[in-house]
């Protein structure tokens, strides 16, 4: 298996521009997570999907923050528009479901906004 | 409510040395309770994970870790070192089969001196 894959893996780009982030998830899994990871603030769970429907959100730090799940197997992140703070690495994870609670992580987008 | 506490963000060995890094929980409910390894610029991995079977609990590279219910411990542990376990750890704790609701721990650093 593949693993999570996670593009792009690196991303600078200016303060106001539109940001998209995107993920795979592992073929068979029922759950994927969007995290966030700063020095500051360690692993932050953004949002997660079960069967392409968020279920919680409120780890979204705001409007700005969008995530979608259209079919099984791609996910996005998307921040419009973008702001220095929202440098950090972001992750996406999926889990099986079906009584694991196991997440297995894609290799993360490391995001610079200047 | 859960939360986990590592209590040492940087502990440095020489190679062949033992390992303990330690971490302690708080869970109103049972528990499965996570150890996962970052390298630099790479995503997390597994390293091993409880639910409800063997308290002593064996992961890959040849780490283990001991659920302690008494003490609320989940310390993890390697006989020898090698250079190349030097990396960040992160203790995480859920409650059991339930989707989502990771709780990481800040992290512990790994340093080992040749």
């Amino acid at each position: 298996d593949a693993g999570v894959i996670q593009s792009p893996r690196h991303e600078v780009t200016e303060m106001g521009q539109e940001v998209t982030l995107r993920c795979k998830p592992i073929s068979g899994h029922d759950y994927l997570f969007w995290y966030r990871q700063t020095m500051m603030r360690g692993l932050e769970l953004l949002i997660y999907f079960n069967n392409n429907v968020p279920i919680d959100d409120s780890g979204m730090p705001e409007d700005r923050f969008s995530a979608k799940m259209p079919n099984a197997s791609f996910s996005t992140l998307k921040i419009q528009p973008s702001e220095p703070r929202d440098s950090a690495v972001y992750f996406c994870a999926s889990s099986p479901g079906s009584g694991s609670d196991t997440q297995y992580f894609g290799p993360g987008t490391r995001l610079t906004v200047l | 409510a859960q939360s986990v506490t590592q209590l040492d963000s940087h502990v440095s060995v020489s190679e062949g040395t033992p390992v303990l890094l330690r971490c302690n929980y708080s869970s109103s409910y049972s528990p499965s309770l996570f150890w996962y390894v970052q390298h630099p610029n790479k995503g997390l991995q597994l390293l091993l994970k409880y639910t409800s079977a063997a308290t002593l609990v064996k992961g890959i590279n040849g780490f283990e870790a001991e659920f302690k219910k008494s003490e609320t411990s989940f310390h993890l542990t390697k006989p020898s070192a090698h250079m190349s376990d030097a990396a960040e750890y992160f203790c995480v704790v859920t409650v059991r089969r339930s989707q989502g609701n990771l709780i990481f721990g800040k992290g512990t650093k790994l340093s080992v001196k040749p």
